[in-house]
């Protein structure tokens, strides 16, 4: 069965650093396309990062420069360092897997609350 | 950075009726177009993919037509599950966007 189980989120000041972690079961996360994706408290999903199999990243253009998509082929996770962080940031994360090599996601996280405030 | 718009924003129908929610894009993105279903708490569920394909386990009433700029997600006969919010999204270009939303609620 696959499963996506997100940690590390919480209550992080503004300009600080947080890391998310996506501990993935069922299939290999090197092996696929995956994601972050969040939503902001009462607003729609916003795609941040991706992954792909070969190992190239993307971002989003707020992001880019303070985020960072990662995977650990070994623990088969995925992670997203995040850093200056600002009160935009704010919202639950979610890892998700990316369908057949595309970035259509079958599978996603519970989500994490990453909450930027001081 | 191609837009989505989504409408109606709010469409509030009853258990049976029909509901059609239509999802515009800002420039071509060919077929590759999905449609999600996220209900209170939950993650997002995959519905459908490239504009009409429906994702493993999703029930014959769902279905997804378009392509280009202009697609439609019908739900032929609502369930009581089915009232929730719905979001397309495009993989054609980066970067990934989603549209804002569709709530079909009970009327």
């Amino acid at each position: 069965e696959v499963q996506l189980v997100e940690s590390g989120g919480g209550l992080i000041q503004p300009g600080g650093s947080l890391g998310l972690s996506c501990a993935a079961s069922g299939f290999t996360v090197s092996a696929n396309y995956m994601s972050w994706v969040r939503q902001a408290p009462g607003k729609g999903l916003e795609w941040v990062s991706v992954i792909y199999s070969g190992g190239n990243t993307y971002y989003t253009d707020s992001v880019k420069g303070r985020f960072t998509i990662s995977r650990d082929t070994s623990k088969n996770t995925l992670y997203l360092q995040m850093n200056s962080l600002r009160a935009e940031d704010t919202a639950v994360y979610y890892c998700a897997r990316g369908r057949d090599e595309t970035s259509f996601f079958d599978y996603w996280g519970q989500g994490i609350l990453v909450t930027v405030s001081s | 950075e191609i837009v989505l718009t989504q409408s109606p924003a709010t469409l509030s129908l009853s258990p049976g009726e029909r509901a059609t929610l239509s999802c515009r894009a800002s420039q071509s993105v060919s077929r590759y177009l999905a449609w999600y279903q996220q209900k209170p708490g939950q993650a997002p569920r995959l519905l459908i993919y490239d504009a009409s394909n429906r994702a493993t386990g999703v029930p014959s009433r769902f279905s997804g037509s378009g392509s280009g700029t202009d697609f439609t997600l019908t739900i032929s006969s609502l369930e009581p599950e089915d009232f929730a919010v719905y979001y397309c999204q495009q993989r054609s270009s980066w970067p990934l966007t989603f549209g804002g939303g569709t709530k079909v609620e009970i009327k």
